[in-house]
């Protein structure tokens, strides 16, 4: 099946620094890869995804770039607010089916 | 409003009872799932169901078992022979089983003592 690894499992950054998340996948036949932001107690969001037949897509301060040949997608977010600070979620999905890595805590110091 | 709804938010049982977690959607989707989460850990697929009256097992579905009798419902029950069952539970739901984005409740945590 599936796995998918994300790296690093803590990131701490200054408000306003740059913030990159890194994440593998086996499957080569995944298409779909979302991010997914979670905060204590509720579940996930959505907030950024792309197809594996795009290398890059761009809302606002996140993106999320795509190396198919690689197995790898990473999420950036420029210009990091405190309230950017939340558990990152990354996925691979196929037929519907997501696996999803370990998560990314992400402290935005102010 | 449109959305997933989970409840109750908190859950305590004894060990060796049955229990069951309510999920339910308004937003029309045909596509439903379980997770559960574990601390540092990611969300693993408990079962899901493209369409009514039709589930498969995810990765861990073991102790489990669920059932998909109308669209916007999808239940969960974790059973006595599920070995370590206090975690957060998820439920979330998609337009298809296709590749789409999920839209995930807030969420059980049971306990179990």
């Amino acid at each position: 099946g599936e796995n998918v690894e994300q790296h690093p499992s803590t990131l701490s950054v200054q408000e306003g620094d740059s913030a990159v998340i890194k994440c593998t996948y086996s499957d080569s036949a995944s298409n779909y890869f979302p991010w997914y932001k979670q905060e204590l107690g509720k579940g996930p969001q959505l907030i950024i995804d792309i197809r594996s037949n795009v290398g890059e897509k761009k809302d606002q301060r996140i993106a999320v770039t795509l190396n198919k040949t690689a197995k790898h997608f990473s999420l950036h977010i420029t210009e990091t607010q405190p309230e950017d600070s939340a558990v990152y979620f990354c996925a691979a999905s196929r037929g519907g089916k997501s696996t999803f890595g370990d998560g990314t805590t992400l402290t935005v110091k102010p | 409003d449109g959305g997933i709804t989970q409840s109750p938010k908190y859950l305590f049982r004894k060990e060796g009872q049955n229990v069951t977690l309510s999920c339910e959607q308004n937003l029309n989707h045909d596509a439903m799932y379980w997770y559960r989460q574990d601390p540092g850990q990611g969300l693993r697929l408990i079962y899901y169901s493209q369409i009514v009256n039709d589930f498969q097992k995810g990765d861990i579905a073991e102790g489990y078992s669920v059932s998909r009798e109308k669209k916007e419902s999808f239940p969960l029950t974790v059973t006595s022979a599920q070995k370590n069952p206090t975690a957060f539970y998820l439920c979330a739901s998609s337009i298809d089983g296709g590749t789409y984005e999920q839209y995930f409740g807030p969420g059980t945590r049971l306990t179990v003592t």
